[in-house]
């Protein structure tokens, strides 16, 4: 049931644009996106809900197809502050308390 | 205050050992939770915490033993483990889920890292 993120490893140059999978084989309630950098804790990025809420980050956007049971993350000119590896999480129900993380995307942006 | 403190930040056992792993937050999120994350993996859901109750359990090993004394903190008590229980221990806490502004975005502590040789 862990959602399975693509691609698994992605390195782009200081200003190009990515994109993040996760695809899941269950129907989704909720998916949120974290990213982690190398030795720190995970951060939270941005959460959509089944119905079109979203909350997240200004510079980060996403999208949710539930009937495809997939989420994409989209990161703009990117950053070098965007390195690290990113995750979906996936809710199957209302409330969050048991988040299922997506296999991870290691993104690494070069100057 | 907007972080979930966990100590210790390493820990090196013994496998006939009993450790605590502490995490604590003061931003009055009702929901608790471990993490276990191996190397190069996404963490793990271990336990979860609601309201000070355990409500969820994902078939972890006795070995393994949660305690949640109060709505700020989160204990995780070790014992008897094995080497392949070496990983970073993540704590987080979210919202309470019956606020009118809840999302359920997770707050991750920076881990406790654990070796048990």
């Amino acid at each position: 049931q862990q959602p399975v993120q693509s691609p698994q490893a992605v390195i782009l140059r200081e200003g190009e644009d990515a994109v993040i999978n996760c695809s899941s084989s269950k129907a989704l309630y909720s998916v949120h996106w974290y990213r982690q950098k190398h030795g720190e804790a995970p951060v939270f990025l941005m959460i959509l809900l089944k119905g079109g809420e979203q909350k997240g980050h200004e510079k980060i956007s996403a999208s949710f197809n539930e009937k495809k049971q997939q989420s994409s993350l989209y990161l703009t000119a990117s950053q070098l502050s965007y390195s690290g590896t990113y995750f979906c999480g996936t809710g199957f129900n209302f409330g969050n308390e048991k988040l299922t993380f997506g296999t991870g995307t290691r993104l690494t942006i070069i100057p | 205050d907007t972080e979930v403190t966990q100590t210790p930040k390493h820990l090196v056992m013994g496998m006939t050992n009993k450790k605590s792993l502490k995490c604590e937050q003061h931003m009055g999120h009702r929901a608790m939770y471990w993490y276990k994350q191996k190397a190069k993996k996404p963490p793990e859901l271990m336990f979860v915490y609601s309201y000070e109750k355990l409500s969820i359990n994902e078939s972890v090993p006795s070995r393994f033993s949660p305690e949640c004394p109060n709505s700020s903190l989160l204990n995780l008590h070790l014992h008897a483990l094995q080497p392949e229980d070496s990983a970073l221990y993540l704590c987080a806490s979210s919202q309470e889920r019956r606020s009118n502004s809840y999302h359920g975005e997770l707050f991750f502590g920076e881990g406790s890292r654990l070796t048990v040789l």
